[in-house]
């Protein structure tokens, strides 16, 4: 059975770069599932930030693609996420997911607990 | 970008009886669309995905419907356990991205 948790500092000044890591057990970050990350600000919905396929292309999130990277680390199991030049609208909850292309329509079937992270000086 | 809205903000049920969930997408998406319930404090939980098909584990009583661009999620006989936020989310395939609806809190009524 799968497992995400995220992991990463829960404050981050603004300005600076917000790195998060998604550790994944039962799973390989190198078999054939988009890996992904969703955010939600305080009290609002989910945002669909960024999704990788292994040793495919990364695909982000229009209004965020300038300022994130997702990668995914095979050596660790690891998927990781970096947002720069953050700002407090960057505040919220960050889960990490994982999609299993064998289901219609691609959805998000696994789900990490979320990393709330605070964007404040 | 393909949009996708979402109603009721709020829908007041009653334990027993049927609530229909609703979700429009601005284009076409044909039938990659999925729901999700999140209860406070916890990540969402796959309901529905191929805008029809239960996931693993999903009581009967959730039934998602439709394709193209109007989508619908039935539970009929709400339990108590059932209050919570539902969110739609469509897939686009190329270039692939993922757009989730505003959500619909269903409260007791």
């Amino acid at each position: 059975q799968v497992q995400l948790q995220e992991s990463g500092p829960g404050l981050v000044k603004p300005s600076e770069t917000l790195s998060l890591t998604c550790t994944v057990s039962g799973s390989s970050v190198n078999r054939a599932y988009y890996w992904g990350w969703i955010r939600q600000a305080p009290g609002k919905g989910l945002e669909w930030i960024a999704s990788r396929y292994p040793s495919g292309t990364a695909y982000y999130n229009p209004s965020l693609r300038s300022r994130v990277t997702i990668s995914l680390d095979t050596s660790n199991n690891h998927v990781s996420l970096e947002v720069n030049s953050v700002t407090a609208a960057d505040t919220a909850v960050y889960f990490c997911a994982r999609v299993d292309v064998r289901l219609a329509g691609f959805p998000f079937e696994n789900w990490g607990q979320g990393n709330l992270v605070i964007v404040s000086s | 970008e393909i949009v996708v809205t979402q109603s009721p903000a709020t829908l007041s049920v009653s334990p027993g009886e049927r609530a229909t969930l609703s979700c429009r997408a601005s284009q076409s998406v044909s039938n990659n669309f999925a729901w999700y319930q999140q209860k406070p404090g916890q990540a969402p939980r796959l309901l529905i995905y191929g805008a029809s098909t239960r996931a693993t584990g999903i009581p009967a009583r959730f039934s998602g419907s439709g394709s193209e661009t109007e989508f619908t999620l039935t539970i009929s006989g709400l339990q108590s356990e059932d209050f919570a936020v539902y969110y739609c989310q469509q897939y686009d395939n190329w270039p692939p991205s993922w757009t989730f609806g505003q959500g619909t809190k269903v409260e007791a009524k």
